[in-house]
């Protein structure tokens, strides 16, 4: 139980284009998704913490302009890179808590998503 | 505000020997402890928690204590194996609060 699917797994484009990944909680509702940015041999920047019917709530330092989040539905966010340019190239792995039980449901990671900008 | 440190550097070792990786954190409240694991071109995968003090985790013959008068969360396994060979990262969340703080992560390399 508890898997999170992630798509694309992997993405190159041209710069300028506008790429959009999915992140779907596939057997478990969940009114909180996490959105994360990862370096090569980095940890894990949380990006922004995404509701389910509500705005996104940005970390300090991530443009909303260009990274836009929509979580429509209990199973489904999205996050767009707007125009994208080789410095948004990246590993973005989003994450999905269930909606049942205490605040400290363990996360459930999606594969990532690695995004290559040419 | 919550932190999580991890050791330094990558870990090599050898087939069958005992792995030990240290976790020590800083928190306001009462945090949940959790390690994950990531393989190479993967997601994190969680592998093992705990939610209060004195807790044993485990999973997949990995094991961690919450260790509250030291504030550490040390992973240890007895025997690993090659298969063993990822990036394993501690993590903590407070209660009601939706983030996740994660240290920076620890390469472990297993050699047949």
């Amino acid at each position: 139980g508890a898997v999170v699917s992630q798509h694309p797994s992997w993405v190159i484009c041209k710069s300028g284009t506008s790429v959009k990944i999915e992140c779907r909680s596939l057997d478990f509702q969940a009114t909180t998704m996490f959105w994360y940015r990862q370096f090569p041999k980095q940890s894990l920047m949380l990006m922004a913490t995404s509701n389910e019917g509500s705005k996104a709530t940005y970390e300090q330092g991530v443009e909303k302009d260009k990274f836009l989040i929509n979580h429509a539905s209990l199973t489904l966010s999205t996050l767009t890179v707007t125009s994208a340019h080789p410095e948004d190239s990246s590993f973005y792995i989003c994450s999905a808590r269930s909606s049942i039980g205490s605040d400290n449901q363990p996360q459930h990671f999606g594969d990532g998503t690695r995004l290559s900008i040419l | 505000g919550n932190s999580v440190t991890q050791m330094e550097g990558p870990v090599t070792l050898s087939e069958e020997a005992f792995l030990t990786i240290n976790c020590t954190y800083t928190a306001t409240g009462y945090p949940s402890l959790f390690w994950y694991v990531q393989y190479p071109g993967e997601g994190l995968q969680l592998l093992l928690k705990a939610t209060k003090a004195d807790d044993k985790g485990s999973n997949k013959g990995f094991e961690a204590t919450y260790r509250k008068e030291t504030t550490s969360f040390h992973l240890e396994k007895g025997s690993v194996q090659v298969s063993d060979s990822a990036v394993y990262f501690c993590a903590l969340s407070t209660n009601g609060n939706n983030r996740l703080a994660f240290g920076k992560g620890n390469q472990v390399v297993v050699i047949p």
